[in-house]
């Protein structure tokens, strides 16, 4: 089947430093792929879309500056903490799919810990 | 109101037993509709996917929908302690765009030997 792959799949970073997190469609090309983070004991909130050769789409709440995202090729969207703060601290997953209304695929995730 | 709600648990069910699981869902333009499992730690995997009326099965787990009551459930069989996780139920967004999911809250299911 499909796979995404997300990697790092740990950080712990300084506060006040930037994280790039990558998210591969290893096997298919994703036009879109999107974004969640996940709070501790809490479900997985939509942060982004990322549109192949485009702008992301954000969600309502989420601060475009500080979450960069990068889709540039078919494979492959990043992500990028930039100035994270130990609020920033979550479990971020990516997902894809091979057509819009074909079943997404989610990354292993990136637990991220800023001190 | 949430847009997907679910009971937050846990629910636990001995081994063996039949575990119920319950989702509603507030937008009536909803077309798709899904089942994961989540363990500690680790990102969602798809159990099933259910788009009209009625029962699907597969394997130890059915989903049941009923889109005039904007309700989906998850029933699982013969329950493990492996089945011991988080299952989130996951619906297309409001603006139905693509596969855009709005996840619900998750239920945690314990299985007990």
């Amino acid at each position: 089947g499909a796979v995404v792959s997300q990697h790092p799949s740990r950080v712990i970073c300084k506060s006040g430093t930037s994280v790039k997190i990558e998210c591969r469609s290893l096997d298919f090309q994703a036009t879109t792929m999107f974004w969640y983070r996940q709070f501790p004991k809490q479900s997985l909130m939509l942060m982004a879309t990322s549109n192949e050769g485009s702008k992301a789409t954000y969600e309502q709440g989420v601060e475009k500056d500080k979450f960069l995202i990068n889709h540039a090729s078919l494979t492959l969207s990043t992500l990028t903490v930039t100035s994270a703060h130990p609020e920033d601290s979550s479990f971020y997953i990516c997902s894809a799919s091979r057509t819009p209304n074909e079943k997404l695929f989610f990354g292993s995730g990136t637990q991220l810990s800023v001190l | 109101q949430k847009e997907v709600e679910q009971n937050s648990g846990p629910l636990s069910v001995p081994e063996g037993a039949i575990a119920s699981l319950n989702c509603t869902y507030s937008d009536r333009g909803s077309q798709s509709f899904f089942w994961y499992r989540q363990y500690s730690g680790k990102s969602p995997e798809l159990i099933m996917s259910i788009y009209s009326n009625g029962d699907k099965e597969d394997g130890r787990f059915t989903a049941q929908l009923n889109k005039a009551s904007q309700y989906v459930s998850l029933l699982i069989r013969d329950s493990q302690p492996s089945d011991s996780a988080t299952y989130l139920c996951a619906v297309n967004g409001p603006q139905t765009a693509g596969n855009k999911l709005t996840f619900g809250g998750g239920t945690r299911v314990l299985v007990k030997p």
